[in-house]
């Protein structure tokens, strides 16, 4: 977890609420990703970026819009939480080129009620 | 379509006996293959990589992983389980063509004293 924070670690939110969670890395690491954890899926990839202001959709991004104005922060914002987008998130950075391995935050547990 | 296949999703293994963790992949291109393994209430760690070369790769803990590209496998393994193993542990791809990691819906390992 060294050198990546998320924020809040855990939050209980009601159904039509704006949510925004908050990546934080100081390795000046290049691609940040945001996944979802669900017993029985694994790791869903939501968005991710490569860079400011350069940002991608992965497989489970309805629902869900990110933001990354400065290298160092990666937001995941959820318009209108869901019951469905209860779900443990985590923020993952990767050093420049296709070799390198993640590296994972700590997660932010999200209750939707 | 890239994936990853963890067709176990538990695995129980008495300490000192050796342990397998079965991951198979299907992706366009070359593959980059990941192993990561979750402690409770953490993120994601890890293991080690297989890129390029020796189809038989050592990682953190003792842990070692061989590739198999006729198999699309990449099956992790320790040659002795220590109860400390035990945790959920994850294969992940990627394609040397693409930005994005996809991750097995993971296996529980547990071994018992």
């Amino acid at each position: 977890d060294a050198g990546i924070t998320q924020s809040p670690r855990h939050k209980v939110t009601e159904t039509g609420t704006p949510v925004t969670l908050r990546c934080h890395q100081t390795e000046n690491h290049r691609y940040m990703y945001w996944y979802r954890q669900d017993p029985g899926h694994g790791l869903r990839l939501i968005h991710y970026s490569y860079g400011v202001k350069d940002t991608d959709k992965g497989e489970v991004s309805d629902g869900y819009s990110v933001s990354r104005s400065k290298t160092e922060d990666f937001l995941l914002t959820l318009e209108s939480a869901t019951s469905s987008q209860t779900s443990v998130y985590f923020c993952a950075i990767t050093d420049r080129g296709l070799v390198y391995e993640q590296y994972f935050g700590p997660g932010t547990r999200l209750t939707v009620t | 379509a890239q994936s990853v296949a963890q067709p176990e999703d538990q695995v129980n293994v008495a300490e000192g006996n050796p342990l397998t963790v079965k991951c198979t992949y299907s992706v366009s291109g070359n593959p980059y293959l990941f192993w990561y393994v979750q402690y409770p209430n953490r993120g994601l760690q890890f293991l080690l990589k297989y890129i390029t070369g020796d189809n038989l790769v050592k990682g953190s803990y003792g842990f070692e992983a061989e590739f198999n590209k006729s198999q699309t496998s990449f099956h992790l393994k320790k040659p002795s389980a220590l109860v400390s193993d035990s945790a959920l542990y994850f294969c992940a791809v990627r394609s040397n063509t693409g930005n994005q990691f996809y991750f097995g819906t993971g296996t529980s390992l547990t071994v018992i004293p």
